[in-house]
């Protein structure tokens, strides 16, 4: 079974620090996204990556940054945390398939910037 | 561009009655659509896929390309399915798929 972790729960932060949000996948897929989880927004996609050292915009980029610097790993970076980025974050990952491969995805991480 | 629309934001029915999730979607390509459920407390999983054309927990969704929707069905809604769903296309992008969800239905049955 497809294990994707993130690596906390809940966060809280203060305003203007420099967030680290981790997320490992242990089934070697190709493909990894962040999105956040909003009420009545639904998820909306912040960066994703489909290799090593990859990564491309999603619809709601400004304000984040990601690594891959490892096929299983995936950071998701706030460099000035603001509180309008208090939200629930989702990992995902999916293999390389053409556009029909599921997304299998984690716990979320619930940030509440103060 | 791609998009998914879901105009409801809840959904209450009883016990036994049937359910329809609404779901439309917006895509210049040929779409691969997905149904996501999200249990209380649990983490985002997948449903179902237009692609399997497979009835999972008794729902069942038919992609229309000329109304352009990916509606969801259950013909008796039972306790176990109050949950929130989401409606998604999969398109193709750079070197990769990229999911687009919708904004998601709330679905309460009440005995």
């Amino acid at each position: 079974d497809v294990k994707v972790t993130q690596s906390s729960r809940y966060l809280v932060k203060r305003t203007g620090e420099k967030v680290f949000l981790e997320c490992v996948q242990d089934m070697d897929h190709e493909n990894m996204f962040w999105y956040r989880q909003d009420p009545g927004l639904g998820l909306r996609l912040i960066y994703f990556s489909y290799d090593v050292k990859m990564k491309e915009k999603g619809d709601i980029p400004e304000g984040y940054s990601v690594s891959r610097e490892k096929k299983e790993r995936f950071s998701l970076i706030l460099e000035s945390a603001s509180t309008n980025q208090t939200s629930m974050y989702l990992c995902a990952s999916s293999p390389t398939g053409g556009n029909n491969s599921p997304l299998h995805f984690g716990n979320g991480t619930r940030l509440t910037v103060t | 561009a791609q998009r998914v629309t879901q105009p409801e934001k809840l959904l209450s029915v009883f016990k036994g009655a049937p359910v329809e999730l609404k779901c439309n979607y917006s895509y210049s390509g040929s779409p691969e659509l997905f149904w996501y459920v999200q249990y209380s407390r649990q983490r985002l999983q997948l449903l179902l896929r237009h692609i399997s054309r497979e009835s999972i927990k008794g729902f069942t969704a038919d992609l229309n390309k000329g109304e352009t929707s990916f509606h969801l069905k259950k013909p008796f809604a039972q306790e176990e399915d109050s949950a929130m769903y989401y409606c998604a296309l999969s398109g193709l992008t750079g070197g990769g798929n990229k999911l687009t969800f919708g904004t998601g239905t709330q679905l309460k049955v009440e005995l």
